[in-house]
C-alpha cells in the first residue's frame, strides 16, 4: 500500500485562489520531504525541500512568497500555491524516506494535477 | 551543479526486441534510481543501485551501475507492450534524506 498518501489528486480552480497539498508520510515519521514540479512531457524538477520545524529550502529560481510551504508535523507537509494563475498549472509530485535506522529510499505520492483556469 | 542526462529521449521499437537506455551524471554519486511513470500518474519505483557493477533484474528490465563512468543503462529484453511509459533516471545520496535530480527521461512505445 501507499506510504506517502498525497491529496487532493487533481484540483481545477479559477485564477487567484490559493490552492493547499498535502503530503502525509503513513507508517513513518518524515523530518524531511520533497516537493517536485513537472510540466507535461517534461521531467520532474525539485521545487523545495520541506523541513519539520524550520523554513523549507527553495530552489533556485523558485519563488518562496508564492509556493509557501509548511512541515508542522513529522507526518505531514503542506504546499500553498498562492493566487494562483494559469501558469502554476502542472502536476505537483512529494516524496519522503525514512532516515536514521532502516533508512530506505524515497516514496513518492501520487502527485496532484493544478489547472488554473 | 549536477546534470543527469539520459538517451534517447524518445524510443519506440516493436514487441520483441531488445534495447538499452541510457543514463549520464556529471558528478560523483554512490547511488541511482530508475523510475517508471505511466501517463497521468506518479511515479513506480523501479531499480535501486547502490554500488560500482551493480546489477539488478525484474522480469525485462535489467540495470546497471558504472560509478567510474558515470553512467546507468536500463536494459529491455523482448520488449511487450506492457512496458510503454516514461522512464526517468535519477541520483541522489543519503537514503530517505536526499534531494534526487531527475534524467531527461525516455519516453518509450512499444509497438505490437
Amino acid at each position: 500500500g501507499a506510504v506517502v498518501s498525497q491529496h487532493p489528486s487533481w484540483v481545477i480552480c479559477k485564477s487567484g485562489t490559493s490552492v493547499k497539498i498535502e503530503c502525509r508520510s503513513l507508517d513513518f515519521q518524515a523530518t524531511t520531504m520533497f516537493w517536485y514540479r513537472q510540466f507535461p512531457k517534461q521531467s520532474l524538477m525539485l521545487m523545495a525541500t520541506s523541513n519539520e520545524g524550520s523554513k523549507a529550502t527553495y530552489e533556485q529560481g523558485v519563488e518562496k512568497d508564492k509556493f509557501l510551504i509548511n512541515h508542522a508535523s513529522l507526518t505531514l507537509s503542506t504546499l500553498t500555491v498562492t493566487s494562483a494563475h494559469p501558469e502554476d498549472s502542472s502536476f505537483y509530485i512529494c516524496s519522503a524516506g525514512r532516515t536514521g535506522r532502516g533508512a530506505q529510499p524515497q516514496h513518492f505520492g501520487d502527485g496532484t494535477r493544478l489547472s488554473i483556469l | 551543479e549536477l546534470k543527469v542526462e539520459q538517451n534517447p529521449l524518445f524510443l519506440s521499437m516493436q514487441e520483441g526486441k531488445n534495447y538499452t537506455i541510457y543514463c549520464n551524471y556529471s558528478t560523483t554519486s554512490d547511488r541511482l534510481y530508475w523510475y517508471r511513470q505511466d501517463p497521468g500518474k506518479s511515479l513506480e519505483s523501479l531499480f535501486v543501485l547502490l554500488s560500482n557493477g551493480a546489477v539488478k533484474q525484474e522480469g525485462r528490465l535489467m540495470a546497471s551501475l558504472d560509478t567510474k563512468a558515470r553512467l546507468s543503462t536500463l536494459h529491455i529484453t523482448a520488449a511487450v507492450h506492457d512496458l510503454s511509459a516514461t522512464y526517468f533516471c535519477a541520483v541522489g545520496s543519503n537514503f530517505g534524506n536526499e534531494k534526487l535530480t531527475f534524467g531527461t527521461g525516455t519516453r518509450l512505445t512499444i509497438i505490437p
